[in-house]
Order: structure tokens, then C-alpha cells, then sequence
């Protein structure tokens, strides 16, 4: 089966700054990356996702680029805020099912 | 329009109990899958749906069985709990054509098998 692997585990940053989460899949059928941020107690909630026609992609601060040739795909959150802290997941798609990475703890300091 | 939603939010099991985790969903999605989450792991597909009446396995199905009477629920069920089966357990949908890879999720139930 896909298997996804996603780094860091963990990443702090200063507000404002950026930041990067990198994920990488072994099946090459794959053809729908989302992703996913969770807050604490709550439900995944879909907040980008990209095709595999499709190089990169942008909504306001956060944009997605997907490289197939290497198999990986990244998330970069601009001018963060304390309100993108929260765990995100990167997942890989084949056939309508989700492979999900472990997840990234991201914290904003103020 | 509720979404996804899934019974009960909380529960407590002894090792051994069985009970069935509801899933609902009001979007008329085809397909209906269910996750648990652990900590470091990500979410893990147990089992999924392509449709009303069928099932499928997913990555973790061992000690867990569901049905699809019908379209809108998706039902999961524990027949002889065990602490390794202590998680949270999320429902989604998503339905079929362009677009339709997109994955909505319920509140989640979280499970505490002692």
C-alpha cells in the first residue's frame, strides 16, 4: 500500500515568519494530495489540496507544490499567526483512499 | 445541513464489551470511511464504503467489523474490545466524480477500553 512520510514531527516558529512541511509518498498511482490541520479536540479540516496535474497551488497564506518526478509535496505557511498553530497532516490519494503522514505539531510564538 | 456526524462522542468499554460507533452523514455521499487516530500515527484507515451495501477492508480492519444498510450511516463495531483498541475514532465522506476525493470528517468518538 502508499506510504507517506512527513517532517518535522514538530516545528516552532516566530510569528510572522514562515513555515515548511514536507511529506513524501511511495506510490506513484497516487493523484490527490490534501491536507489537513487538526486543533486540539477537534476533527481534521481540509485546508489545501492539490491534483497530480497540477504544480503548485495557492490560497492567501498557504500555498502547496507538488514535485511527481520525487514523489513529494510541500505546505509553506507564510506571515504565520497564532492561529495556524495546530497539527497538520499531509495525505496521498489512490482510488479515493487517504494515506495519511504521521503529522506536524506546529506552534506559533508570539 | 449537520454534516458528518458520529455517536457517541465519549465512551468507556471493559476489556471484552463490544458496541457499535454510528456514522451520519446528510450530503449524499457514496463513499464513508472509517479512521482511528493515535498519537505520533496519523490517521489510520480501518475500513471503508464505496457504497450501500458494500464494505471493504482498510489498512488496520483486525477486530473491527461495519456495515452500510444504508446510505447515510455507516455503522463500526467492536465485538470484543481491547485496550490496544483505545483511540479516537473518526467517520468521514466523500462522494464520487471530480472533486470528490475530498474527505469531510465527523467530531470523532473518543474510545477508552480498561
Amino acid at each position: 500500500g502508499e506510504n507517506v512520510e512527513q517532517h518535522p514531527s514538530t516545528l516552532s516558529v516566530q510569528e510572522g515568519d514562515s513555515a515548511v512541511i514536507k511529506c513524501t509518498y511511495s506510490d506513484s498511482a497516487s493523484n490527490y494530495f490534501p491536507w489537513y490541520k487538526q486543533e486540539l479536540g477537534k476533527r481534521p479540516q481540509l485546508i489545501i489540496d492539490i491534483r497530480s496535474n497540477v504544480g503548485e497551488k495557492k490560497d492567501q497564506r498557504i500555498a502547496v507544490t507538488l514535485n511527481k518526478t520525487a514523489k513529494h509535496f510541500s505546505l509553506h505557511i507564510t506571515e504565520t499567526q497564532p492561529e495556524d498553530s495546530a497539527v497538520y497532516f499531509c495525505a496521498a490519494s489512490i482510488e479515493y483512499k487517504l494515506s495519511f503522514g504521521a503529522g506536524t505539531t506546529v506552534t506559533v510564538r508570539a | 445541513n449537520a454534516g458528518v456526524t458520529q455517536t457517541p462522542k465519549f465512551r468507556v468499554l471493559k476489556t471484552g464489551q463490544s458496541m457499535t460507533l454510528l456514522c451520519a452523514q446528510d450530503m449524499n455521499h457514496e463513499y464513508m470511511y472509517w479512521y482511528r487516530q493515535d498519537p505520533g500515527m496519523g490517521l489510520r484507515l480501518i475500513h471503508y464504503s464505496v457504497g450501500e451495501g458494500t464494505t471493504a477492508k482498510g489498512e488496520v480492519p483486525d477486530g473491527y467489523n461495519v456495515s452500510r444498510l444504508k446510505k447515510q450511516n455507516f455503522l463500526l463495531g467492536l465485538e470484543s474490545a481491547a485496550p490496544s483498541q483505545t483511540s479516537v475514532y473518526f467517520c468521514a465522506s466523500s462522494y464520487i466524480g471530480t472533486g470528490g476525493e475530498t474527505q469531510y470528517f465527523g467530531p470523532g468518538t473518543r474510545l477508552l477500553v480498561l
